[in-house]
């Protein structure tokens, strides 16, 4: 069955950099692009970008353009969510998602940033 | 590019039928039929219910149903049950070739 599996929770200092990552298991890696969305505490869902599993080509939507890097790792069917300079407002829960044809199907299970001093 | 705009709440008694719309521009909602809503209980990842505007993934119970006006997408749930209470999101393709959400409504079954 399909599976996304993040890494566990974070806990940052302000200025610190963290890399989430996300493993896919159950189908092939490469056919399906992989989105990733924040959740701060207590808002809604905002779409951050998405990867091209085939292509390795990120796509950022705008207000995470700079300090926010997509990125993969193929050989283990992996995709990572790195976040530069980070700052309180980045506390958030962040989840990969698969993508299909217009489709988030399959998302993971979240992975909880905090950024605190 | 700003939200989608959705109801922050809505409500209704359990066998009622509920419709959250989700409002957006003819450069993401009117323009394409990939409209999405998605389920979220407090402290739980989202899960699909409508895809394609209209279409149920197998397994959502066929009580979920989705159109698209317009720029306007609804999601009607019928027969309301205590387990429908969550938030719901929308979301639609763009021409940027970005997604974009909805904020997101309350679903309270009362």
């Amino acid at each position: 069955q399909v599976q996304l599996v993040q890494s566990g929770s974070e806990l940052m200092k302000p200025g610190a950099s963290v890399k989430v990552s996300c493993k896919a298991s159950g189908y092939t890696f490469s056919r399906y692009g992989m989105n990733w969305v924040r959740q701060a505490p207590g808002q809604g869902l905002e779409w951050m970008g998405w990867i091209n599993t085939n292509t390795g080509n990120p796509t950022y939507a705008q207000g995470f353009r700079g300090r926010f890097v997509i990125s993969l790792d193929t050989s283990v069917s992996t995709a990572y969510l790195q976040i530069s300079s980070l700052r309180a407002e980045d506390t958030a829960m962040y989840y990969c998602a698969r993508e299909t044809s217009g489709l988030i199907d399959y998302w993971g299970q979240g992975t909880l940033v905090t950024v605190s001093s | 590019q700003s939200a989608l705009t959705q109801p922050a709440s809505v409500s209704g008694s359990p066998g009622q039928s509920i419709t959250i719309s989700c409002t957006g521009t003819s450069s993401d909602v009117g323009g394409y039929n990939y409209v999405s809503w998605y389920q979220q209980h407090p402290g739980k990842a989202p899960k699909v219910m409508i895809y394609e505007v209209s279409n149920r993934p197998s397994g959502v119970s066929n009580r979920f149903s989705g159109s698209k006006s317009g720029n306007t997408a609804s999601l009607t749930i019928s027969g309301l049950q205590a387990e429908d209470e969550a938030d719901y999101y929308c979301t639609s393709y763009t021409t940027n070739n970005t997604w974009l959400f909805g904020g997101g409504s309350k679903l309270t079954v009362l």
